[in-house]
């Protein structure tokens, strides 16, 4: 089945320390998209790739870092600088010049102790 | 600045009803325009979209009507069922060059369908 996996599902971090959630896609999708979802909030774009080797910030950048060596994968750090990071992360894909309709992962939930 | 405004928080209706769900924006370049919908603990999933060269667009269930002019869209959902109960999210979109697209989420209406 194509689709989108996330992993951890949950995770715990303590405070100071750097974590990497996982993305995998196998849709053949070019454009991938990392959003996070506070309670009562809309989602908000973290980064977003158009396409390997290139990434874009999106709206609330500052404390994350991506990469995007291969297509199928766009891994999220959460790094120390991060003031915030106890949310919902969700990774998305789209086709390259979709207009919007992205397939999300299931999520995974940081919490930082 | 919310550029997509979703002011009702939550909605209740009874089963077999209507429900009606809004949306604002306030950028004029969006030209896309789509809803989510989302469970607890999952991931959104798309529900249906329209451009803004058309006012109305059915799927089931489901119709989406979009007012240019008044910056507004909604998502009617008739009959409705427990099963739709969720929350749901507008979003907007317009072409940013080189086929880039990045959708602005508006904050979300919990829909509670009551049996």
């Amino acid at each position: 089945d194509g689709g989108i996996t996330q992993s951890p599902k949950y995770l715990f971090r303590k405070e100071g320390q750097n974590v990497t959630l996982s993305c995998e896609q196998n849709l053949n999708h070019d454009a991938m998209y990392w959003y996070r979802q506070d309670p009562g909030q809309g989602l908000r774009l973290i980064y977003y790739s158009q396409i390997v080797n290139d990434f874009q910030k999106g709206d609330i950048a500052e404390g994350y870092s991506v990469s995007r060596e291969k297509k199928e994968s766009f891994p999220l750090t959460v790094t120390s600088a991060q003031k915030n990071p106890t949310a919902f992360y969700l990774c998305a894909s789209s086709i390259r010049g979709s207009a919007g309709e992205l397939f999300f992962g299931e999520g995974s939930r940081l919490t930082v102790l | 600045d919310q550029q997509v405004k979703q002011n009702s928080p939550s909605l209740s209706v009874q089963e077999g009803r209507i429900s009606i769900l809004n949306c604002d924006y306030t950028n004029s370049m969006f030209d896309y325009f789509l809803w989510y919908k989302k469970y607890p603990a999952e991931g959104p999933t798309f529900l249906i979209s329209i451009s803004s060269i058309k006012d109305k667009n059915e799927d089931g269930r489901f119709t989406v009507f979009l007012n240019k002019s008044a910056k507004h869209l909604s998502l009617h959902i008739v009959p409705s069922q427990p099963g739709d109960s969720a929350v749901y999210f507008c979003a907007a979109s317009y072409g940013r060059g080189a086929g880039s697209y990045q959708l602005t989420f508006g904050k979300g209406t919990k829909l509670s369908v009551i049996p």
